[in-house]
């Protein structure tokens, strides 16, 4: 699986969009990028994931550039809940039997 | 999204005995669990893949006499942690595949500290 690189910390004023990148320049053609928070102190929570296509659910959107070589995460309107570690985890579907392999992560934190 | 639960959520042991985790999914069936282990300002350190009905796959490094894994079930996967000492303190941390998704839910974690 390819291997991921993000900034180690983020700040971002509530109520506003929080983007946070992660580049991924060895991603091959089958990866997915999957996107992880983890809360302090609980497990991490599954945001979203992508292929090449844009993506949006109830709680982010996935920006995946043409070359699929860098993506953003985006957080419409960030609240202090969004306070976490964001993990950027590439993947490929039906490799390594699913095996999720976590970097540093990007601490964001949300100032009121 | 799905649930995954782990028990107990915290545990405090005695050096040289074993402790045992649960990981169940609650509404979805999962031929493949994993466990991970946390030590503080770490990231999550993949530990093992747990397959239900077979024996568990190990990460380099990590002992499988020590952590013993068994997944008889396809929502529980059970972790072991076999003559504990306090270098084993840490956060362990489970989750389940969904299969049709191909995506990972995450249990809350156990906080294991051992005297």
């Amino acid at each position: 699986d390819a291997k991921t690189t993000q900034p180690p910390s983020m700040d971002c004023a509530e109520g506003r969009a929080a983007n946070l990148p992660c580049n991924h320049s060895t991603i091959s053609g089958n990866e997915y990028v999957y996107w992880y928070r983890q809360i302090h102190s609980q497990g991490p929570q599954y945001i979203i994931h992508g292929l090449k296509n844009n993506e949006t659910n109830e709680m982010a959107s996935l920006i995946i550039t043409e070359d699929r070589k860098s993506s953003t995460l985006i957080l419409p309107h960030a609240t202090l809940r969004d306070t976490a570690v964001y993990y950027c985890i590439v993947k490929g579907r039906g490799s390594t039997l699913g095996r999720l392999y976590f970097g540093r992560g990007t601490q964001l934190t949300v100032w009121p | 999204g799905a649930v995954v639960s782990q028990h107990p959520s915290r545990v405090i042991c005695k050096s040289g005995t074993s402790v045992k985790i649960e990981c169940r999914s609650l509404d979805f069936q999962a031929t493949t669990m994993f466990w991970y282990r946390q030590f503080p300002k770490q990231s999550l350190m993949l530990m093992a893949t747990s397959n239900e009905g077979s024996k568990a796959t190990y990460e380099q490094g990590v002992e499988k006499d020590k952590f013993l894994i068994n997944h008889a079930s396809l929502t529980l996967s059970t972790l072991t942690v076999t003559s504990a000492h306090p270098e084993d303190s840490s956060f362990y941390i489970c989750s389940a595949r969904e299969t049709l998704l191909e995506t990972q839910y995450f249990g809350p974690g156990t906080r294991l500290l051992v005297l």
